[in-house]
C-alpha cells in the first residue's frame, strides 16, 4: 500500500517552456502532498506543501509564480514550472501523507522527476 | 542549530558487518520518527517508522529510539553491498503533522 505515482519521469525541454510534473496518491487519499527539489549530492529541499482545496505553502526563497502548485482532490497535486530555464533543471520529487489515518503517519514518496532544460 | 543531524559518511562496513547509523533531533516534543534509503539518483523510500523509546525490529533493520537523549538510530545487520545508499532520518512534529524535518543522510558503502 501507500503508492505514490509521479510522472513524467524525465524531461527534457527548451528553455522557456512550461512544464507540468503530476503526483497521484494511488490506494489512499492526502489532503496534504509536499514538493522537494533535489540537486546531485545534495539534501532533498522543499519548496511547498500543497494542501488540497487551498493555496499551497511555499518555502522562504520559492518563488510562488515561477513553481506553481495545483492540489486539485485528495489524490493529485501538480507542479508546473514555468518558462524554465537552464538553473531550474534539477530532480524533482513529489511525496504524500495518508492523512486519514491520523498524525503520525510518514510521507510516501513518488518515483522523482528529472527535468532538463536546454 | 539544525533540526535534525547526521553525520554525512561515508560510513564504510563490510559485508556481513553490522551498520550502525544514528541522527540527534532538536526538538523535544517530536513524536514520529522515520528512516528512509535513497539510492543515488533515485528517490527516498520508507524502510522503518518508530514512534515510542525502545527498539524496533523488522526483518535486518532495527530502529532504536530514546527520547531523553534525542536519539534515533538504525542498525542493519548482515550488511549486503545493496544497502549501500543514503540513509535519511526524518523527523515529525507533534504540534504539526504536516511538519517534517529531514536530516541530510548518512552515506553508507557496504564493501563485499
Amino acid at each position: 500500500g501507500a503508492v505514490v505515482s509521479q510522472h513524467p519521469s524525465r524531461v527534457i525541454c527548451k528553455s522557456g517552456t512550461s512544464v507540468k510534473i503530476e503526483c497521484r496518491s494511488l490506494d489512499f487519499q492526502a489532503t496534504t502532498m509536499f514538493w522537494y527539489r533535489q540537486f546531485p549530492k545534495k539534501s532533498l529541499m522543499l519548496m511547498a506543501t500543497s494542501n488540497e482545496g487551498s493555496k499551497a505553502t511555499y518555502e522562504q526563497g520559492v518563488e510562488k509564480d515561477k513553481f506553481l502548485i495545483n492540489h486539485a482532490s485528495l489524490t493529485l497535486s501538480t507542479l508546473t514550472v514555468t518558462s524554465a530555464h537552464p538553473e531550474d533543471s534539477s530532480f524533482y520529487i513529489c511525496s504524500a501523507r495518508d492523512t486519514g489515518t491520523g498524525v503520525g503517519q510518514p510521507q510516501h514518496f513518488g518515483d522523482g522527476t528529472r527535468l532538463s532544460i536546454l | 542549530q539544525k533540526e535534525v543531524e547526521q553525520n554525512s559518511g561515508p560510513l564504510s562496513v563490510p559485508e556481513g558487518a553490522i551498520a550502525s547509523l544514528n541522527c540527534t533531533y532538536s526538538d523535544r516534543v517530536s513524536q514520529s520518527f522515520f528512516w528512509y534509503r535513497q539510492y543515488s539518483g533515485k528517490s527516498p523510500e520508507l524502510i522503518m517508522s518508530i514512534y515510542s523509546n525502545g527498539d524496533k525490529e523488522d526483518g535486518r533493520f532495527t530502529a532504536q529510539l530514546n527520547k531523553a537523549s534525542q536519539y534515533v538510530s538504525l542498525l542493519i545487520r548482515d550488511s549486503q553491498p545493496s544497502d549501500s545508499a543514503t540513509y535519511l532520518c526524518a523527523v515529525n512534529a507533534l504540534y504539526n503533522f504536516n511538519k517534517f524535518y529531514f536530516g541530510s543522510g548518512t552515506k553508507l558503502n557496504v564493501k563485499p
